[in-house]
């Protein structure tokens, strides 16, 4: 079964703290791995797309890995700002399907 | 580009009504997916179009839900009759087909009474 799975459920930092958000998946042929954020009461936006050949990305002060062999990626935040919090998904593509965890829900305070 | 569209934003009916969501891709794309989010089960998969045909509805919870894409531009996804249960935000989503970067709609809240 094809699972994702993130690591904290939860966390809370001061403003200015580097952070590290975790995902892993179960089965390892995938297609690509999104990441996304999600605020209260609103949509996903799309942060950083890792296809399966690709090691990482990189977008302003976020930067997203991926170990396909091991089944992990992770998703750090720079500097983080208040207006970091909020809640991230970690999606990855089997086929043409997305299959997502369940979300790090991230405070950071001023 | 406006993105992904959908309509309504909030939907409140009562049990047994029926409950029809609309979706607007972005322009251009070919692939079109439905989720439904909730507490208990997060993001789960209901069915997903390629080029306005029904690849996969092997998420659909039952009989009661029927998606249809008519057009490129326009997707619905229907509940008849609607229960308390399927109280969710529902998003559409689209993509060019294929490992590519999927965006979504701001989603619809429904709630049934």
């Amino acid at each position: 079964k094809q699972e994702v799975t993130q690591i904290p459920a939860a966390l809370s930092v001061p403003e200015g703290e580097n952070l590290v958000l975790n995902c892993s998946f179960t089965d390892s042929a995938i297609y690509n791995l999104q990441w996304f954020r999600q605020d209260p009461g609103k949509g996903l936006t799309s942060l950083l797309l890792i296809q399966s050949s690709q090691r990482e990305q990189t977008s302003g002060r976020l930067n997203a890995s991926l170990d396909k062999s091991s089944g992990r990626s992770t998703l750090y935040i720079a500097a983080s700002q208040p207006g970091d919090s909020a809640t991230y998904l970690c999606a990855v593509k089997y086929g043409n399907k997305l299959v997502f965890g369940a979300g790090t829900i991230l405070r950071v305070k001023s | 580009d406006a993105g992904v569209i959908q309509s309504p934003r909030h939907e409140v009916t009562e049990m047994g009504q029926e409950v029809t969501l609309r979706c607007k891709p972005i322009s251009g794309h070919n692939s079109l997916f439905w989720y439904r989010q909730t507490m208990m089960r997060g993001l789960e998969l209901l069915i997903y179009f390629n080029n306005n045909v029904p690849i996969d509805d092997s998420g659909m919870p039952e009989d009661r839900f029927s998606a249809k894409m008519p057009n490129a531009s326009f997707s619905t996804l229907k509940i008849q009759p609607s229960e308390p249960r399927d109280s969710a935000v529902y998003f559409c989503a689209s993509s060019f087909s294929g490992p590519n970067e999927q965006f979504f709609g701001p989603g619809t809240r429904l709630t049934v009474l």
